[in-house]
């Protein structure tokens, strides 16, 4: 059965910790990882990743994906207050080309002034 | 720049009622996705649909049934509403299956 498992679950941080948050996978025919920040309202998508050993970043935050051993991680630098949410790893499964997101339980970052 | 708009935000139901929830995806977005989270859960997938046919389903009751429209918007219709129904139900929308997907702001449904 396909899974997507993150971890920690939730964290609580400073303003200006780094923080990483971890993503491991089993899905039959992997085509891409997918990231979303979720606030209280609708997940807003932060990176899609599909090549291992490629880091994506977007101001403070960078993700890179490990095809081999099935995981990514998604780094926070230098955090702020506006980055409390609770972040979603999503995989799509292909086998019947459907497209729909499976979704990890998220990780809940709160961090705190 | 546009997003997907859903439509109501919020809704109140009785028990055994019917609801109606609507769909416009992004401009030239051909596939349309339904997910259904409830509290503290992760979004789970209903439905999709791409270019107007049903692409894929997901935990979907028999109760719910869903179409798009040649307009590229849909519609998720929800029939003998149950109090376990109440949740926040997403749309969200991408050009072709397995690009990233965009979501809409959420319907939030009470049924009481």
């Amino acid at each position: 059965e396909d899974k997507v498992v993150q971890s920690p679950l939730s964290l609580v941080v400073h303003e200006g910790d780094t923080v990483t948050l971890n993503c491991s996978y089993e899905v039959t025919n992997f085509r891409s990882l997918l990231w979303y920040k979720q606030e209280k309202k609708a997940p807003t998508f932060l990176f899609m990743l599909t090549s291992s050993g490629i880091e994506k970043k977007s101001g403070r935050l960078s993700s890179i994906l490990d095809k081999k051993e099935l995981f990514s991680i998604l780094n926070i630098t230098a955090t702020q207050t506006g980055d409390s949410a609770v972040y979603l790893c999503a995989v799509p499964p292909i086998y019947n080309q459907g497209g729909k997101l499976i979704f990890g339980q998220g990780t809940e970052l709160s961090v705190k002034p | 720049a546009a997003g997907v708009i859903q439509s109501p935000r919020h809704l109140i139901k009785e028990k055994r009622e019917t609801a109606t929830l609507k769909c416009y995806p992004i401009p030239r977005h051909d596939t349309v996705y339904w997910y259904q989270q409830g509290p503290g859960q992760d979004p789970q997938f209903l439905i999709s649909f791409y270019e107007k046919m049903q692409s894929d389903k997901g935990s979907i009751p028999d109760r719910f049934s869903a179409q798009q429209f040649s307009d590229y918007h849909s519609e998720l219709n929800m029939s003998s509403l149950e109090l376990g129904d109440s949740a926040l139900y997403f749309c969200a929308s991408s050009i072709g299956v397995n690009n990233e997907q965009f979501f809409g702001p959420g319907t939030r449904l009470t049924v009481l």
